[in-house]
């Protein structure tokens, strides 16, 4: 089975500082998604990647950043976090063809 | 505008009833459609998935698909109290490189 590991289950951070969540998958996958869900707004991509060092902005970029150095290793980054990015993230893997996501258990930030 | 529509619900059935969840898509050009399973505080779960028109069985769950009516539905056969989870439609639309577009999912609940 695909397994897409997120570093932190809950995460409390305070105001302005910056967060890295980190998402790895064990299967070689090509792409690989960063969500946010919230309560009556459902998933929304933030980015994604098809490659390694490749990024694509998804539909609210906006206070994040991040990085593929390696093909397994997602990282999603709030450069200065802010009380509005307090959020479930979602990281997710697919290989390359019209396949599904797998998800990662998520990682419920708090910011403070 | 890539829409994926379903109804939030909640939907209510009694155990052992069929459950009926239903999405309409707003690209007739897509050709990719998903069905996921999310409980309450977890990570959206790929259940199904289906590309052809028609119905394609898993157990106790059945993905219909009507590319003409551009609509998908998730059948429950039997459902049972630990089907209470949302259910999330997505579909990969045509040039979208692979992303999938959520809809905002039905809420299941299965009452003893």
């Amino acid at each position: 089975d695909v397994k897409v590991t997120q570093s932190s289950r809950y995460l409390v951070k305070r105001t302005g500082e910056k967060v890295f969540l980190e998402c790895v998958q064990d299967m070689d996958h090509e792409n690989m998604f960063w969500y946010r869900q919230d309560p009556g707004l459902g998933l929304r991509l933030i980015y994604f990647s098809y490659d390694v060092k490749m990024k694509e902005k998804g539909d609210i970029p906006e206070g994040y950043s991040v990085s593929r150095e390696k093909k397994e290793r997602f990282s999603l980054i709030l450069e200065s976090a802010s009380t509005n990015q307090t959020s479930m993230y979602l990281c997710a893997s697919s290989p390359t063809g019209n396949y599904g996501y797998t998800f990662g258990s998520g990682t419920r930030l708090t910011v403070v | 505008q890539k829409e994926v529509e379903q109804n939030s619900g909640p939907l209510s059935v009694p155990e052992g009833a069929i459950a009926s969840l239903n999405c309409t898509y707003s690209d007739r050009g897509s050709q990719s459609f998903f069905w996921y399973r999310q409980y309450s505080g977890k990570s959206p779960e790929l259940i199904m998935f289906i590309y052809s028109n028609g119905d394609k069985e898993d157990g106790r769950f059945t993905a219909q698909l009507n590319k003409a009516s551009q609509y998908v539905s998730l059948l429950i056969r039997d459902s049972q109290p630990s089907d209470s989870a949302t259910y999330l439609c997505a579909v990969i639309y045509p040039g979208s490189a692979r992303q999938l577009t959520f809809g905002s999912g039905t809420q299941l609940t299965v009452l003893p």
